[in-house]
């Protein structure tokens, strides 16, 4: 069965603080790995990643995959208060390009 | 570009009872999508439609209806509802040429006693 697994759960920093989120799947003829952040609504998107070993950079946030160790990390430095919310991953498998197995999720909470 | 647009953002039912969800979009977007986001579960798939005049099950489908009306809109209905049910409700969109990039609606939040 394809999986998902973000960690940690839930996570409380600091202003300025440096994050790091994990999502590791289990996924058959896997395609590509989603990052979304979600506050108090619709989950929008942040990044989509493919190949290994290949950085997405968006301002203070990046991400890597490794498909070798199938896992992805969604990194976030000088984290702000505005950066409080869930950060959900989802994976695609190649059977069907549409669906989206998304993980559990990580509440992130940045403090003044 | 108002994006995804849900309707109602916000319904109480009681168990038994029906009511369908709206969901449009003015992306131009050929697929479109039903989610149900439970605490600690993440976003499981209900249904999705990857063109107009064509649907087909997600996840977990069981007790759900949906209908593609048009290229815009994709309405979910609960024909009977029941307290499993209780869930915030979110629909998305893609293009056909990048379904993986899925853009979301706001939510409805159903509550079923």
């Amino acid at each position: 069965e394809d999986k998902v697994v973000q960690s940690p759960l839930s996570l409380v920093v600091h202003e300025g603080d440096t994050v790091t989120l994990n999502c590791s799947y289990e996924v058959t003829n896997f395609r590509s790995l989603l990052w979304y952040k979600q506050e108090k609504k619709a989950p929008t998107f942040l990044f989509m990643l493919t190949s290994s070993g290949i950085e997405k950079k968006s301002g203070r946030l990046s991400s890597i995959l490794d498909k070798k160790e199938l896992f992805s990390i969604l990194n976030i430095t000088a984290t702000q208060t505005g950066d409080s919310a869930i950060y959900l991953c989802a994976v695609v498998f190649s059977g069907s390009a549409r669906q989206l197995t998304f993980g559990s999720g990580t509440q992130l909470t940045v403090l003044p | 570009n108002a994006g995804v647009t849900q309707t109602p953002k916000f319904q109480v039912l009681k168990t038994g009872q029906s009511m369908t969800l709206q969901c449009a979009q003015d992306m131009n977007h050929n697929s479109m999508y039903w989610y149900r986001q439970d605490p600690g579960m993440g976003l499981r798939l209900i249904y999705y439609s990857a063109s107009e005049g064509t649907t087909d099950k997600g996840e977990v489908p069981n007790g759900y209806n949906v209908s593609r009306l048009n290229k815009r809109e994709f309405s979910l209905r609960l024909e009977s509802a029941a307290p499993s049910q209780t869930s915030v409700y979110f629909c998305a969109s893609s293009e056909r040429r990048d379904t993986q990039k899925q853009f979301f609606g706001p939510g409805t939040r159903l509550t079923v006693l």
